[in-house]
């Protein structure tokens, strides 16, 4: 089965320390998400890209974090620097619209991050 | 912005019952998605649907688009069912979620 592969799994850091996960979309899948789970607010957006264009990334704090997508097979997300409310879990998603066709999301196992 | 609602927030069971998972959404939508997050684990897609019913095996999922609410349905519940059931709502612009619903099926 395709699948989305996120890299590292998990992340322990110092507070101040700069944070990149890495994301490997499904081959073929123009859209690709950031979400965000916390205990507190469950899961949220933070940006997407599609065909590797930036679309919205009006759900991530801009002063410390960025998304890109240098090529269709990564795209990346860093904290810089971090801060211990950044921790949480950090999900990409790959997807082909127009969903009208039946393809749906594929998750990746998402990145834990912990800032101490 | 889309607001979706998930009922009950907790559900324990015994084996085999019959579960059903409820949602509501405040917008209309192009697809509704439930997805299945294990503990300490990914977020699988279970259906994506714009109208009618799936079924998948166990899981059967409805919509009705006037009434803005979806249902997700296990027969037979088994132990390995047991985890957060999400509802969410959106398409190519990505989604928003409930709370999710932590089910716990005992044997």
């Amino acid at each position: 089965d395709a699948r989305v592969t996120q890299t590292p799994r998990h992340k322990v850091t110092e507070m101040g320390q700069e944070v990149t996960m890495r994301c490997q979309p499904i081959l073929g899948h123009n859209t690709v998400f950031w979400y965000r789970q916390t205990m507190m607010q469950g899961l949220e957006l933070l940006a997407y890209f599609r065909n590797r264009a930036p679309l919205d990334d009006s759900g991530m704090p801009k002063d410390r974090f960025s998304a890109e997508m240098p090529d269709a097979t990564l795209a990346t997300l860093k904290i810089q620097p971090s801060e211990p409310r950044d921790s949480a879990v950090y999900f990409c998603a790959s997807a082909l619209p127009p969903f009208a066709r039946g393809y749906g999301y594929t998750f990746g196992s998402g990145t834990r991050l912990t800032v101490v | 912005k889309n607001e979706v609602e998930q009922s009950p927030q907790n559900l324990t069971a015994q084996e085999g019952e019959f579960i059903t998972i409820n949602c509501s959404y405040s917008v209309g939508i192009s697809a509704l998605h439930w997805l299945q997050q294990h503990p300490g684990g990914g977020i699988v897609s279970l259906f994506m649907l714009s109208s009618g019913k799936k079924k998948h095996g166990r899981l059967i999922a409805t919509i009705n688009i006037q009434e803005k609410h979806s249902s997700l349905h296990i027969t037979a519940s088994h132990p390995r069912d047991s985890a957060v059931y999400i509802c969410a709502v959106g398409g190519a612009d990505g989604l928003t979620f409930g709370k999710g619903t932590h089910l716990i099926i005992q044997p």
